[in-house]
């Protein structure tokens, strides 16, 4: 399978504060790249889709404002959870789309913790 | 939209023994059922997937069978080894750049 990082890893931060998380694939030039969000036990929420050169497309209820999505090169998508509270504190989770099978490929994850 | 469901949300089992999941979607026009194993603290990797032209597909213990006629796919593990303890997802979606929609998952242990 493709091949998907993330940075960071993990990241603590205080409550106020704007945490950038980034994506890259490695493997190939993905025009479209996945946010997920995923609680302890549960399963996958897509938050929104990431399309390099233009605005990304966002899920009901999913602040734009607050999740800021980037997706300036082929290789290269970045979340910033804005003004982070307690509540954001959650895995998110990027995936790349194979532009020519369609398959998604998903990274290893960002453990955010606002404190 | 598309909605997957997926059984059982856990389920353990003796080593060496066989697992069996199972998923339903309601969209007829998904093309697409991947699977993915997520381990603790990890992203979700893609461990088989199948199309809607084929109706069973095998890699090696992994095996994953499509009912189109009843919308529902399935993942077999055979000869399971405990390093095949982690939470399998199922998804379904129309493989021309749409989403996916995900199962709830299903918490698998193998015990030794």
């Amino acid at each position: 399978g493709a091949v998907v990082s993330q940075h960071p890893s993990w990241v603590i931060c205080k409550s106020g504060t704007s945490v950038k998380i980034e994506c890259r694939s490695l493997d190939f030039q993905a025009t479209t790249m996945f946010w997920y969000r995923q609680f302890p036990k549960q399963s996958l929420m897509l938050m929104a889709t990431s399309n390099e050169g233009s605005k990304a497309t966002y899920e009901q209820g999913v602040e734009k404002d607050k999740f800021l999505i980037n997706h300036a090169s082929l290789t290269l998508s970045t979340l910033t959870v804005t003004s982070a509270h307690p509540e954001d504190s959650s895995f998110y989770i990027c995936s790349v789309e194979d532009p020519f099978s369609y398959e998604q490929y998903f990274g290893p994850g960002t453990r955010l913790t606002v404190t | 939209g598309e909605n997957v469901e997926q059984h059982p949300s856990t389920l353990s089992v003796q080593e060496g023994d066989s697992a069996v999941i199972k998923c339903t979607y309601s969209d007829s026009a998904s093309n697409y059922f991947p699977w993915y194993k997520q381990e603790l603290g990890k992203g979700p990797q893609l461990i088989i997937d199948i199309r809607s032209n084929v109706g069973e597909k095998k890699d090696q213990r992994i095996a994953v069978t499509l009912n189109k006629t009843a919308k529902h796919f399935s993942l077999h593990i055979t000869e399971t080894q405990p390093e095949d303890s982690a939470v399998y997802f199922c998804a379904a979606s129309i493989l021309t750049g749409n989403q996916f929609y995900f199962g709830t998952g299903t918490s698998l242990t193998v015990i030794p």
